[in-house]
């Protein structure tokens, strides 16, 4: 089965920088989302890693480490409007009925205060 | 571009009655998915379509759940009859195809059993 952790709460000052770390156990692996959903709201995209490194858009940058079955989201310039949680999400690429699903992690609430 | 459309936005039902939820999807998308998202969860993958045809549906409780997709389009989930348990916000995502990696989201159906 597969398995995500992230930490389920980070709370960061406005201005600053966080990363949300991802660790992920599964049976298949093609490729590691990220999403951000805010309170009532529908999960949105934001960015994804299928090899080793950082991705970055904009003040989102994105880290995977394939061996390591780690990867980070980093949040630049923080907003207010950044308060929201974010999900880590793998990609299966196994054939059949598992194809390309995605396994969501429970999530971390970032709160960005003042 | 209008996004993934659902509706009802909320619904409170009693236990054992039926309830269903719509979603339409982003045009030109023929991956449609139904999630599941308990409180402070990820979204579950309940079942994915491809086209008209269910492709993964083994997270579905086909005792009382259902759903279908007549003309590849629209998008039907069904509940009856509705447990407690059942309480929690559907989502419906779109993509064009399987193989893209980004998921379209709606804002999702909150469903409160009594």
């Amino acid at each position: 089965g597969q398995s995500l952790e992230q930490p389920s709460e980070v709370t960061a000052v406005e201005g600053a920088i966080v990363q949300i770390n991802c660790t992920y156990q599964t049976s298949g692996f093609y490729g590691l989302s990220w999403y951000q959903q805010h309170d009532g709201g529908a999960p949105t995209f934001l960015s994804y890693n299928a090899l080793d490194g950082l991705e970055e858009t904009g003040r989102f940058s994105s880290f995977l480490s394939r061996s390591d079955s780690y990867g980070y989201l980093l949040l630049q310039e923080l907003q207010m409007k950044d308060s929201a949680s974010y999900f880590c999400a793998v990609r299966d690429g196994y054939s059949g009925a598992g194809s390309y699903q995605l396994t969501f992690g429970k999530g971390t609430k970032l709160s960005v205060i003042p | 571009e209008a996004g993934v459309v659902q509706s009802p936005r909320y619904k409170i039902i009693e236990k054992k009655q039926p309830v269903a939820f719509w979603c339409n999807p982003i045009s030109g998308h023929n991956t449609l998915y139904w999630y599941r998202q308990n409180l402070g969860q990820g979204p579950e993958l309940l079942i994915r379509y491809e086209n008209e045809e269910a492709v993964d549906d083994s997270q579905l409780p086909k005792d009382r759940f259902s759903a279908e997709r007549l003309k590849g389009v629209d998008s039907t989930l069904k509940i009856q009859p509705a447990e407690l348990g059942d309480s929690a916000v559907y989502l419906c995502a779109s993509s064009l195809s399987p193989t893209m990696y980004e998921q379209y989201f709606g804002p999702g159906t909150r469903l409160t059993v009594t």
